[in-house]
């Protein structure tokens, strides 16, 4: 079957950094998505990697490895407003979207 | 600001009480999904529509139907909702399907609440 595993939950402290791992076992890969969803809202889009490496976006980094089928999103100089679910997903061999059911976020002053 | 837009944000429907969930898109895109979402879980794929093209997932619950009448505009429709069918409900958007390159957008979601 196809599984996207990622921790249920984590804690960080204000101006820390903190890195949210996913794994993924899927039928083929066509690229892995990360997505912020604050309580009660829709998921928007943080990041997208098909090839190995880390992409660069502000604050935010994602890292892929394709060879262990992981990844990482890495958020720096945390802030109070960062604190929410991030969802991993991955694009299988059909372009069908896996979704993981995402890691909560708390970040304490 | 091209959007995906979700009415009514709140809907309250009773047991076996037929409802329908409203979804737009300003961002001409050719692909709509149509997720349920439930507390801490994954988004569930119910629908999606490449076009006009429906294609339905295998587990998806018969009581769920959904229209595309026009490009922006697709529609969810629960028949009989159950107790167990309260959940976020969430339409997305893409503007192909053809690559894993195809961001998903999101409407804020509809939160059914059924009594």
């Amino acid at each position: 079957g196809q599984n996207i595993d990622q921790p249920t939950e984590m804690t960080a402290t204000e101006g820390a950094i903190v890195q949210i791992n996913c794994t993924y076992q899927t039928s083929g890969f066509n690229g892995l998505f990360w997505y912020q969803q604050h309580a009660g809202e829709a998921p928007t889009f943080l990041s997208y990697n098909v090839l190995d490496g880390l992409e660069e976006k502000g604050r935010f980094s994602s890292f892929l490895s394709r060879s262990k089928g992981y990844s990482y999103l890495l958020l720096k100089e945390l802030q109070m407003k960062d604190s929410a679910s991030y969802l991993c997903a991955v694009t299988d061999s059909n372009y069908q979207l896996i979704w993981g059911a995402g890691t909560k976020l708390i970040i304490k002053p | 600001d091209a959007m995906v837009i979700q009415n009514p944000r709140y809907q309250v429907t009773q047991f076996g009480k037929p409802v329908t969930l409203s979804c737009s898109q300003t961002l001409n895109h050719n692909v709509m999904y149509w997720y349920q979402q439930k507390s801490s879980q994954a988004p569930k794929l119910l629908f999606h529509y490449y076009d006009k093209d429906f294609n339905n997932e295998a587990d998806t619950p018969d009581n769920f139907q959904s229209r595309r009448p026009n490009t922006s505009f697709c529609f969810l429709d629960i028949r009989s909702p159950g107790l167990g069918d309260a959940a976020m409900y969430l339409c997305a958007t893409s503007r192909d399907q053809g690559s894993g390159t195809d961001t998903q957008y999101f409407g804020p979601g509809t939160r059914l609440t059924v009594l």
